[in-house]
């Protein structure tokens, strides 16, 4: 299947920085890719869409300007958490959809990056 | 937007049968289900496309009833292995949304 890799897989960072996680499609090209956060024993929430060469879609309560999102080729997608605080500690997921496959809606999932934030 | 899974959790001893129930309020066009074992990323399990399809995976196996809205998941002769969180998921235009999952423990 198509392999999507996610970067840092762990980061810790104090409180105010801003961090920044790749996800990249390896084998594939992404012309939509997904971000998601994943509490503790809850589901994954899509915060946005990512559409390459043009603006993401935010999911309502997604803070557009804290969460920012740049899809600048096809097999790439950034997500930048700035000014970044305790509550935004979190597991974030990244998946893209593999438009050449046999299933277009199937989504491929990065490894994931665990955000901690003193 | 989010479709809602029963039950929340099962724990079943190895060999014993689970069914997952995924719920939508909205139009379904495809379903997919998930598995997520602790800390890392949901696994593709499989995609139904159509009303009343059935498919298959192993001794997992599912059904997507397209007129009720809703898709089932069937774990036979449960093995260790199958134990983590199941997802479903469904795309909405061109966004795509997770179940609220349904943890689930095979104990021997």
């Amino acid at each position: 299947g198509a392999v999507v890799s996610q970067h840092p897989s762990r980061v810790i960072c104090k409180s105010g920085t801003s961090v920044k996680i790749e996800c990249r499609s390896l084998d594939f090209q992404a012309t939509t890719m997904f971000w998601y956060r994943q509490f503790p024993k809850q589901s994954l929430m899509l915060m946005a869409t990512s559409n390459e060469g043009s603006k993401a879609t935010y999911e309502q309560g997604v803070e557009k300007d804290k969460f920012l999102i740049n899809h600048a080729s096809l097999t790439l997608s950034t997500l930048t958490v700035t000014s970044a605080h305790p509550e935004d500690s979190s597991f974030y997921i990244c998946s893209a959809r593999d438009p050449s496959g046999a299933f277009t809606d199937t989504q491929y999932f990065g490894p994931g990056t665990r955000l901690t934030v003193l | 937007q989010q479709p809602v899974q029963s039950p929340q959790a099962v724990i079943l001893r190895e060999g014993e049968d689970a069914v997952i129930n995924c719920s939508s309020s909205k139009a379904l066009y495809s379903v997919h289900w998930y598995r997520q074992k602790h800390g890392e990323a949901p696994v593709f399990l499989m995609i139904l496309l159509k009303g009343g399809e059935q498919k298959g995976h192993e001794k997992i196996s599912a059904s997507f009833n397209e007129k009720k809205q809703q898709s089932s998941l069937y774990l036979t002769a449960s093995q260790l292995s199958y134990s983590g969180t199941y997802f479903c998921g469904t795309p909405t235009g061109n966004q795509f949304y997770f179940g609220t999952g349904t943890s689930l423990t095979v104990i021997p």
